[in-house]
């Protein structure tokens, strides 16, 4: 079983749509979470971090349930410059376990 | 600063031949890490380092050597390439030695081919 699991999707989606997804992890003792954004044949860079709270950051909602092992983005009124791959990214100690990501779409 | 540097960005080897791509960086981190990225898998481990001096084994290490001389430089070392070793290679640096609470920056990427 992989470490860190995600819908590949494409997800495929209009201007100004709302697009949710989530990622699940297998070590509960994991200990910091990420979204990582990578466009096309370029590096990640770092989204926003997970907090047990939860979090926002402008249009872009992270969510962490422990209790369940999963985090979440939700990507309010979405812009043609989402369009990427969204890297779920857990921690352990020294190791960063990533996701294969989840592709995200926005059409005009 | 120019961040995290890797060169060369793409390189084409035949089986059993050896390369190093070098990766440096400098915003003085002391935590440095070389992955692979293969479609439909997501970036793996292959080792990382807490600083100079100091390397350990990721999740993927077989076939890989590296070693930390300095601060800003952490070469991989492929020992013999083989075809499984096409992929794309990202080295990535923060600045704690715990990388789980610290932005990871990556390079460009160096793109692998070996026929």
């Amino acid at each position: 079983r992989k470490e860190v699991e995600q819908d590949p999707g494409p997800f495929n989606v209009p201007e100004g749509a709302t697009v949710a997804f989530n990622c699940t992890y297998s070590n509960s003792a994991s200990q910091s979470f990420f979204w990582y954004r990578q466009d096309c044949r370029k590096e990640p860079k770092l989204l926003m971090s997970v907090y047990s709270s939860g979090n926002e950051d402008g249009r872009f909602t992270a969510q962490l349930n422990r209790a369940s092992q999963y985090i979440s983005l939700l990507i309010r009124d979405s812009k043609l410059s989402d369009s990427a791959t969204y890297l779920c990214v857990v921690t352990d100690d020294y190791k960063l376990s990533f996701g294969a990501g989840t592709t995200v779409t926005v059409r005009a | 600063n120019a961040g995290v540097t890797q060169t060369p960005k793409f390189q084409v080897l035949k089986t059993g031949q050896s390369m190093t791509l070098q990766c440096a960086q400098d915003m003085n981190h002391e935590y440095m890490s070389w992955y692979r990225q293969d479609p439909g898998m997501g970036l793996r481990l292959i080792h990382y380092s807490v600083g100079a001096g100091i390397t350990d084994q990721g999740e993927v290490p077989n076939g890989y050597n590296v070693s930390r001389s300095t601060t800003e430089d952490f070469p991989l070392r492929l020992l013999s390439a083989a075809p499984s070793q096409t992929s794309v290679y990202f080295c990535a640096s923060s600045f704690k030695i715990w990388a789980g609470q610290e932005t990871q920056y990556f390079g460009p990427g160096t793109r692998l081919l070996v026929l």
